[in-house]
């Protein structure tokens, strides 16, 4: 099945500094990829996704870039408030409809 | 547009019963898929469904199961509970046609504890 893994576990950001975390994964074949933002409480909540036929989408202070030959996939925040603050976790969707996911990194924005 | 609902919040049994998780998926979604979140494991697949069908399995033994009505509605079946069984449990909406990746959209979850 597909593995994805996901660096760092922890990552800590003074606030309008940009923050960077990255996922890679296993299957050539995968080409959907999402990431999650989940708060305390709460359940996932879906921030940026992006297709395999697409190499970078931006959504205001949001970023993901692909790179389907190195088998990665990264999120780009810049000026980091911190509201911010959360886990974020990346996953892969895979030929049977599953999201597989990373195991998560803790964001921590800082005043 | 109204989100993913799952009901209850919170749960809490006895091992050896068994529980029944409800979720309603976004109007207009007929996938729906069950994820089980520990802080061990993270989010781990059950199963997918999609206009009643189930489509995909995760790796989890038999006493997890579960069904979708035809408004789309899906529950989610864990006879004969254990200790380590006890996680947030989330239900993701898509509408999941045919092949397209789209979307999933997860509810808040229900947090079911096993005591």
């Amino acid at each position: 099945g597909e593995n994805v893994e996901q660096h760092p576990s922890t990552l800590s950001v003074q606030e309008g500094d940009s923050a960077v975390i990255k996922c890679t994964y296993s299957d050539s074949a995968s080409n959907y990829f999402l990431w999650y933002k989940q708060e305390l409480g709460k359940g996932p909540q879906l921030i940026i996704d992006i297709r395999s036929n697409v190499g970078e989408k931006k959504d205001q202070r949001i970023a993901v870039t692909l790179n389907k030959t190195a088998k990665h996939f990264s999120l780009h925040i810049t000026e980091t408030q911190p509201e911010d603050s959360a886990v974020y976790f990346c996953a892969v969707r895979d030929s049977g409809y599953a999201l597989n996911f990373g195991k998560g990194t803790s964001l921590l924005v800082t005043p | 547009k109204a989100g993913v609902t799952q009901t209850p919040r919170y749960l809490i049994k006895t091992r050896g019963q068994q529980v029944t998780l409800s979720c309603s998926p976004i109007s207009g979604h007929r996938s729906v898929s069950w994820y089980q979140q520990t802080p061990g494991q993270g989010l781990q697949f059950l199963f997918e469904y999609f206009s009643e069908t189930q489509r995909n399995k995760g790796n989890f033994p038999g006493r997890f199961s579960g069904r979708q009505f035809s408004n789309s509605r899906s529950e989610m079946n864990v006879s004969t509970l254990e200790l380590g069984d006890s996680a947030l449990y989330l239900c993701a909406s898509s509408s999941g046609t045919a092949r397209m990746n789209t979307e999933a959209f997860f509810g808040q979850g229900t947090r079911l504890t096993v005591v």
